[in-house]
C-alpha cells in the first residue's frame, strides 16, 4: 500500500532556531499534502494544506510566517518551524491522499515529536 | 468551534466486551466519516469509514452506525481485546476538499484482560 515517510522522527532543537520536517510519499505522487499538530492526549489539528507549486492554505490561526510549508515536488513537502519557541513542542503528522478517491485514500506519516529547550 | 465531537473521552472495557464511541457533526456538508486508530507515537491509520447514504458498515469486529437525521455516527468494536487499547478519533470531511480532514477530540480506550 502507499506510504508516506516522515523525517526526522524526534528533533530537539534550542530555543530560537529553525527546525524543518520533511514529509515524503514514497510510491505516489501528490500535488495536496496535510500538515497536522497533536498535543499530548489531544486531537489532531489541521494546520495547513500543502499544494505542490503553489503557496499553502493556513487553517485560521496558524501564523504562516512561523511555520513555513513548501511543496517543491509531487512527492514532498516540508514545514519549518521558524524561531521556534518551548510552546512549538508538540507532535506533527503529515498525510496525503493516495491513489483513487482523496477522502477515501488518506495515508498518515509517522510524526515527528518536536521538543524545543 | 468544535465541527465534530467525540464522546466519551476515554473508555475503559473488559476483554471480550464492546467498545462503544459517539461523534456529532454539525456541518451537513460532510461526506465521509471516517475512524482511526492511533497507538502512542505513531500517525493515524484509518480503521473503518462510511458515507451518509448508507445506516451501517461492518468489517470483521468494527462497526459504524450511522444517524443521518441525528448528525451522528459511532463505531463499536464487539468482542474487544487488549490489541484495541489505542486512540480513535473520528473525523469527517467534504468531497471537494481533497482529502482534508476535521477530527474530533479522541477516546483513549483501553482494554482489560
Amino acid at each position: 500500500g502507499a506510504v508516506v515517510s516522515q523525517h526526522p522522527s524526534r528533533v530537539i532543537c534550542k530555543s530560537g532556531t529553525s527546525v524543518k520536517i520533511e514529509c515524503r510519499s514514497l510510491d505516489f505522487q501528490a500535488t495536496t499534502m496535510f500538515w497536522y499538530r497533536q498535543f499530548p492526549k489531544k486531537s489532531l489539528m489541521l494546520m495547513a494544506t500543502s499544494n505542490e507549486g503553489s503557496k499553502a492554505t493556513y487553517e485560521q490561526g496558524v501564523e504562516k510566517d512561523k511555520f513555513l510549508i513548501n511543496h517543491a515536488s509531487l512527492t514532498l513537502s516540508t514545514l519549518t518551524v521558524t524561531s521556534a519557541h518551548p510552546e512549538d513542542s508538540s507532535f506533527y503528522i503529515c498525510s496525503a491522499p493516495g491513489p483513487g478517491r482523496a477522502q477515501e485514500t488518506q495515508y498518515f506519516g509517522p510524526g515527528t515529536r518536536l521538543l524545543v529547550l | 468551534q468544535q465541527q465534530v465531537k467525540q464522546s466519551p473521552q476515554s473508555l475503559i472495557v473488559q476483554k471480550g466486551g464492546i467498545s462503544i464511541i459517539n461523534c456529532a457533526y454539525e456541518n451537513t456538508a460532510f461526506d465521509y466519516f471516517p475512524w482511526y486508530q492511533q497507538f502512542p507515537g505513531k500517525g493515524p491509520a484509518l480503521l473503518i469509514a462510511i458515507r451518509p447514504d448508507v445506516s451501517e458498515k461492518k468489517e470483521g469486529r468494527f462497526t459504524i452506525s450511522f444517524n443521518k437525521s441525528a448528525k451522528q455516527f459511532s463505531l463499536h468494536i464487539m468482542d474487544s481485546q487488549p490489541g484495541d487499547s489505542a486512540t480513535y478519533f473520528c473525523a469527517a470531511s467534504k468531497e471537494n476538499q481533497g482529502g482534508k480532514l476535521i477530527f474530533g477530540q479522541g477516546t483513549e480506550l483501553s482494554v482489560k484482560p
